[in-house]
């Protein structure tokens, strides 16, 4: 069974600070990986999807990378802002399914 | 362009009630989904659609039932409210499922007393 992990849980950083999120998850056999914001009282909005041929994808500041044989993920986030403060969840989508499995988020403060 | 729109947003429920929580999408997608997501915790989903009149179970599905019957609309019923289905319910749909971003609505927030 697919099992995704987010760690650390919550991270508290200055601004203009760079970065690491980290997802790892257990079944290598994954169809893509995503990586979605969600700001408090608020839906999920997609940043970043990493097909499983894929190793990363960059949008902006944010650049995500994937190791299918490690089962890792990073989002790495450059030079913070204190409006980047939300939770961040990766999630995996398999292959023979189209559901997405969630990891539980890391909640991230950027200090002004 | 409104996206994926969820009513309502709040609600609350007596244990034994039951209600309706509507999802709608104006983007023609054909894949829609239900999630919930428990407090601290990442979302698991419900049921999920892949056309109009085709539903299936997705990984916690005891206690909801859905129906498509139309492209646009994906409504989530609950039977017989529990206190263990307090929590924030989630739309989503997305196109050709896999490969392709998947798009959320913004929640509604079910409190069962």
């Amino acid at each position: 069974k697919q099992e995704v992990t987010q760690i650390p849980a919550a991270l508290s950083v200055p601004e203009g600070e760079n970065l690491v999120l980290n997802c790892s998850f257990t079944d290598s056999a994954i169809y893509n990986l995503q990586w979605f914001r969600q700001d408090p009282g608020k839906g999920l909005t997609s940043l970043l999807l990493i097909q499983s041929s894929q190793r990363e994808q960059t949008s902006g500041r944010l650049n995500a990378s994937l190791d299918k044989s490690s089962g890792r993920s990073t989002l790495y986030i450059a030079a913070s802002q204190p409006g980047d403060s939300a939770t961040y969840l990766c999630a995996v989508r398999m292959d023979s399914s189209y559901k997405l499995i969630f990891g539980s988020g890391t909640r991230l403060l950027v200090r002004p | 362009n409104a996206g994926v729109t969820q009513t309502p947003k709040f609600r609350i429920l007596k244990i034994g009630q039951s209600m309706t929580l509507q999802c709608a999408q104006d983007m023609n997608h054909n894949y829609m989904y239900w999630y919930r997501q428990d407090p601290g915790m990442g979302l698991k989903l419900i049921y999920y659609s892949v056309g109009a009149g085709i539903t299936d179970k997705g990984e916690v599905p005891n206690g909801y039932n859905v129906s498509r019957s139309t492209t646009e609309d994906f409504p989530l019923r609950l039977e017989l409210a529990a206190p263990s289905q307090t929590s924030v319910y989630f739309c989503a749909s997305s196109y050709e499922g896999a490969r392709n971003t998947i798009y959320f609505g913004e929640g509604s927030w079910l409190t069962v007393v």
